[in-house]
Parts: structure tokens; sequence; C-alpha cells
């Protein structure tokens, strides 16, 4: 697609429900990153894929969050038995090679 | 860590004024970007620096890096309502994998 896509836009969730967000890249982006933005927070890095590379989840704020990229294209982050402090924005980014970030339009998480 | 500090957080300006956003840097730039969201929105890519003393403009926003690389400003010449927003900017660090950002400055112009 033209631009890096993101869905669902929006979920709602119950406390201790497992999640999966989804992030379709731009189309030869080998570069895919993920970021939470928490209300009234800036940016937090999650995870960060470059190709065939290991990922570098130094920004995961728990185990209950995972992410994997199939097929060096469409990636998911999965939040497992979510808590509140886990509502927030999750955006996703690709890019071609270190320069040239495009940001998806996000997910807003909410866990009742 | 790279951190990054944006100034004002907050902005409150009446259409037609100019304004400027700073960021300023723990560490030297080695890629400095500048993006908007709007609430409910994604980020726009708005600019992206990476020379020291570098400028760059679009439409009514120019940003700049100054020559040690360690701040960046954004200016918004006669600012309209449609420059409201929050506006973050990005870095990135030494090793090249990920952007950190700033907090964000949210601007609201008053028509």
């Amino acid at each position: 697609g033209a631009g890096v896509s993101q869905s669902p836009s929006n979920k709602v969730t119950e406390k201790g429900k497992d999640v999966e967000l989804r992030c379709d890249p731009i189309s030869g982006h080998t570069a895919l990153y993920w970021y939470r933005q928490s209300l009234g927070q800036g940016l937090e890095f999650l995870i960060y894929f470059q190709g065939n590379s290991a990922p570098d989840k130094s920004g995961l704020p728990s185990d209950r969050f995972s992410a994997e990229r199939t097929g060096g294209s469409v990636s998911t982050l999965t939040i497992q038995r979510t808590q509140q402090e886990d509502s927030a924005v999750y955006l996703c980014a690709s890019s071609p090679d270190r320069y040239g970030y495009t940001f998806g339009s996000g997910t807003r998480l909410t866990v009742v | 860590s790279q951190e990054l500090e944006q100034s004002p957080q907050s902005l409150i300006v009446q259409e037609g004024k100019n304004l400027t956003i700073n960021c300023t840097s723990s560490k030297t730039l080695y890629g400095l970007y500048w993006y908007k969201q709007k609430y409910g929105e994604g980020l726009i890519f708005l600019m992206m620096l990476q020379k020291g003393g570098e400028e760059k403009s679009h439409e009514k926003i120019t940003a700049k890096l100054d020559e040690k690389k360690q701040q960046s400003s954004l200016h918004i010449t006669a600012s309209q309502p449609s420059h409201a927003g929050i506006y973050l900017c990005g870095a990135e660090g030494t090793s090249g994998s990920r952007l950190t950002f700033g907090e964000g400055t949210q601007l609201t112009v008053n028509p």
C-alpha cells in the first residue's frame, strides 16, 4: 500500500485479555518499529526489526509484550494479560534504511 | 541514552503570529526529525535535518539544526489554526537503530 497500515484503529479490551495489534509496513521497507504513546506522554520505543537481524527488544516494558515480523513484512504486537496501564496509542513505523521513517495512524488500545 | 527536551511544553498563539519550538539534545544529533500529530491521528513527517547549520522549509514551517548539532528549532510564520497539534522532535541514537522522541509541544492557534 501507499502507507503504513495499522489495525485495528481502536481496540477496547477487558483487563486480563490478550490483544494482537497488526502493522503492514510500506512494501520494500526493511526496518519496522513499534512505539507506544501514553496519554500526555511522549513516544516510547518498544521494538525494532531490521531485515533478518535479531530484533532489538530493549524497549518492551515486560514479558507480557512480544512482537514478531513474518516474512520480513507484516508485524504483530501481542500483549498478554492486558493491564490498565497498557492503555495507549501503539504506533508502527517503517523505513527503507536508516532514514525516512513513515508512521501508521496507530491503534488506540483501551483496557477496561 | 539520548534524551531530547522540547520547549515549551505547550503554546497558545493568536492566528497570524510567529512562533518557535525548540528541541535540545543531551548528545550530538545524528539525524533530527520533526513530526506533527493531530489528536487521534498518526504522526506526519515534516522535515529531517542531518548537517550542522542545515535549514529546511516547507510552506510556512522552517526547521534549523545548529552547528553543534545539539539543538533544533522549528519556526512557524504567520500561524494558522491548521497548524494546531502536537509537534514532536525525534533523533537517532548513535547506533542508528531507532528514534528517541521528545515529550512534544502542544500548539493551539486561536482564530
